[in-house]
């Protein structure tokens, strides 16, 4: 079974760290598109970072500078680390697969797309002094 | 990068059907889509892949009563015979220079 879990989640006070597991199974976490999305309390998703297959690593600007996505291959888990955490990082923090599709433009451009088709059930951090 | 725009919310009676909307901002009508469902307490779940033309693919488990279509900017989840259960928050999802983007979500509510 394809399966997504989430730890590490916590209460911390301004300005300290946190770093999230995601544990995988059923899939190679390597082999794929990896996200972190986050949703505040009472509000919508927010996407926080992607790892691609290859390595390369992207950000939402809120979090760019202070947090890192990484993976570890033989523990097929995927990690957040979160730095200099302020209040508004408060949030449920989501793991996500990503899947790969395409369709081609009149001109036979072939647009690759990535979305989200496998959710983990979240772990909650909490920024409070 | 594209916008998603959704209503905020929706409502239904048991029984019946449901369309919600998702448009995407001018210029980027192509775009591929993803439908998502937040039950109240629960994790999203992925229900459906949608194209520009209308094809959808539906994740593993999701009902029959769940159909995707499309105009123009415009990508539409259909639900018919609503459930009690169905009541949910439901996104939209798109993809554009290495960043996913979500709509505000709709808040559907089963009378």
């Amino acid at each position: 079974e394809v399966q997504l879990v989430e730890s590490g989640g916590g209460l911390v006070q301004p300005g300290g760290s946190l770093r999230l597991s995601c544990a995988a199974s059923g899939f190679t976490v390597s082999s794929n598109y990896m996200s972190w999305v986050r949703q505040a309390p009472g509000k919508g998703l927010e996407w926080v970072s992607v790892i691609y297959s290859g390595g390369s690593t992207y950000y939402a600007d809120s979090v760019k500078g202070r947090f890192t996505i990484s993976r570890h291959n033989s523990k097929n888990t995927l990690y957040l680390q979160m730095n200099s955490l302020r209040a508004e990082d408060t949030a449920v923090y989501y793991c996500a697969r990503d899947s790969e599709t395409y369709y081609y433009d009149s001109s036979g451009y072939r647009y690759y797309y990535y979305y989200m088709d496998v959710w983990g059930k979240g772990t909650t951090v909490t920024v409070s002094s | 990068q594209p916008v998603l725009t959704q209503s905020s919310s929706a409502s239904a009676s048991l029984g019946s059907s449901v369309k919600l909307t998702c448009t995407l901002s001018s210029g980027h009508s192509s775009y591929i889509i993803a439908w998502h469902q937040q039950q109240p307490g629960k994790a999203p779940r992925y229900l459906m892949k949608l194209e520009g033309s209308g094809s959808y693919n539906k994740g593993s488990g999701v009902p029959d009563r769940f159909s995707g279509s499309s105009s123009g900017a415009d990508r539409y989840l259909t639900i018919s015979n609503l459930q009690s259960e169905d009541e949910a928050d439901y996104y939209c999802e798109t993809w554009d220079s290495n960043t996913h983007l979500f709509g505000g979500g709709t808040k559907l509510t089963v009378l």
